[in-house]
């Protein structure tokens, strides 16, 4: 089984900086896919952005990119100029490929509280 | 595009009464749904992966005569609650995919048992 794993609980950063929430897991596969979802006060899932294991590339989206090291089994993201819109609940989730036999749900981890102060 | 919609977005029932969730993808035919609980300050746990026509998959813990899945059709999934106690108030959040590529959420419904 896969697992997930954040361990920052909590993040604080000034409005205009640079933020990085950490994210590592564990998987015998070697294709899957990453994510990270928002989940403002609303508790409504955003997704942030996804990741191929295939791909080298890391994704970028915007302000929001990634740092994904797939040896290390390590998927950082990135929030530059923080902005107040970003505080949220933001969670980091793993899925495998689509084998056909229908679709995996989601692995999340517990997740990681962005503070941002004006 | 891609809008996943929940009914209803919170309800309050006695113990002992069964409870009925909806989750509809409004503009995209869902191969898939899934359903999540989450506890509060905590992660979506997945509970059961639903497809169309076809029984539902649960997850180890989850009991499927307590958590009822039906996928009708392609736009719609529900989930019943049967015989609700109070430890099953919880935040129920569904996803539906088309062909495994990304999941959308609905805005999640939140149960109180009382």
């Amino acid at each position: 089984a896969q697992t997930v794993t954040q361990s920052q609980p909590e993040m604080s950063v000034q409005e205009a900086e640079t933020v990085t929430l950490s994210c590592t897991y564990d998987t015998s596969e070697s294709d899957y896919y990453l994510f990270w979802y928002k989940q403002p006060p609303s508790r409504q899932m955003i997704l942030v952005i996804r990741q191929e294991a295939y791909k080298q590339q890391n994704a970028t989206e915007n302000r929001f990119s990634v740092n994904f090291q797939k040896a290390a089994k390590s998927f950082s993201l990135k929030i530059s100029d923080s902005q107040l819109g970003d505080a949220a609940m933001y969670f980091c989730a793993y899925r495998s490929p689509y084998s056909g036999g229908g679709a995996d749900g989601l692995t999340f981890g517990k997740g990681t509280h962005l503070i941002i102060q004006p | 595009g891609a809008v996943v919609s929940q009914h209803p977005s919170r309800v309050i029932c006695k113990s002992g009464t069964s409870v009925k969730i909806e989750c509809r993808s409004l503009d995209f035919q869902a191969t898939t749904m899934f359903w999540y609980r989450q506890f509060p300050k905590q992660s979506l746990m997945l509970m059961a992966t639903s497809n169309e026509g076809s029984k539902a998959t649960y997850e180890q813990g989850v009991e499927k005569d307590k958590f009822l899945i039906n996928h009708a059709s392609l736009t719609l999934s529900t989930l019943t609650v049967t015989s609700a106690h109070p430890e099953d108030s919880s935040f129920y959040i569904c996803s539906a995919t088309v062909l495994g590529e990304t999941q959308y959420f609905g805005p999640g419904t939140r149960l109180l048992v009382l």
